[in-house]
């Protein structure tokens, strides 16, 4: 479809292994946004990417979180050494705008990380 | 602090009376406001944004919310719920950066 992809859909991992999360987003979408939504939250901003430049990752919540979009398409988003509270939804979205306040933001379906 | 408040996370409605989601914000500056849509396991969807243009907004399905600056609130209503407008939904507001700030969101239930 023509949609923001994400994959895996859901992912199980054991306490201290490293994940890796993917995005597709919409072609041609100039932003890319990654959110971690936490069970029963609203979600929560993590990184900001226009094009291939990571101009905003004040969100992640330690160094164990790593996120990339070497040619300013697809992105992924790396967890290493994963915690218990890394447990979340992460949730992927694009905008053909250079901000998020001033268009429409496109969501995946998520990526469902349940760290045992 | 620029944040948004949804204050209900649980509204029940019966099938065919109005819908009203209350959502407040604090901003130092006019903000730009959006209500988003989640169903279950699907991606968030946009239903309206509120960018300083008319105060009174429509968007998609029916449904409508309204700027009011003296109240800061940005509330969403319809005039009649649809069982298919069962949905958690999210309050959102454009900071001065480049991301979007959520609200905790209100899950909708519609009763037949």
């Amino acid at each position: 479809g023509a949609g923001v992809s994400q994959s895996p859909r859901y992912k199980v991992a054991k306490r201290g292994q490293d994940v890796a999360l993917r995005c597709d987003p919409i072609s041609g979408h100039v932003s890319l946004f990654w959110y971690q939504q936490a069970l029963g939250q609203g979600p929560e901003f993590l990184t900001y990417f226009q094009n291939e430049a990571q101009l905003d990752k004040s969100g992640l919540p330690s160094d164990r979180f790593f996120a990339e979009r070497p040619e300013g398409s697809v992105s992924t988003l790396k967890i290493q050494r994963t915690q218990q509270e890394d447990s979340a939804v992460y949730l992927c979205a694009s905008s053909s705008r250079l901000a998020a306040n001033t268009g429409e933001l496109f969501f995946g379906e998520g990526s469902r990380l349940t760290v045992l | 602090a620029q944040s948004v408040t949804q204050l209900d996370s649980h509204v029940s409605v019966s099938e065919g009376t109005p819908v009203l989601l209350r959502c407040n914000y604090s901003s130092s500056y006019s903000p730009s406001l959006f209500w988003y849509v989640q169903h279950p396991n699907k991606g968030l969807q946009l239903l309206l944004k509120y960018t300083s243009a008319a105060t009174l907004v429509k968007g998609i399905n029916g449904f409508e919310a309204e700027f009011k600056k003296s109240e800061t609130s940005f509330h969403l209503t319809k005039p009649s719920a649809h069982m298919s407008d069962a949905a958690e939904y999210f309050c959102a507001m454009g900071n001065s950066g480049y991301a979007l700030n959520f609200g905790k969101g209100t899950s909708l239930l519609v009763t037949p």
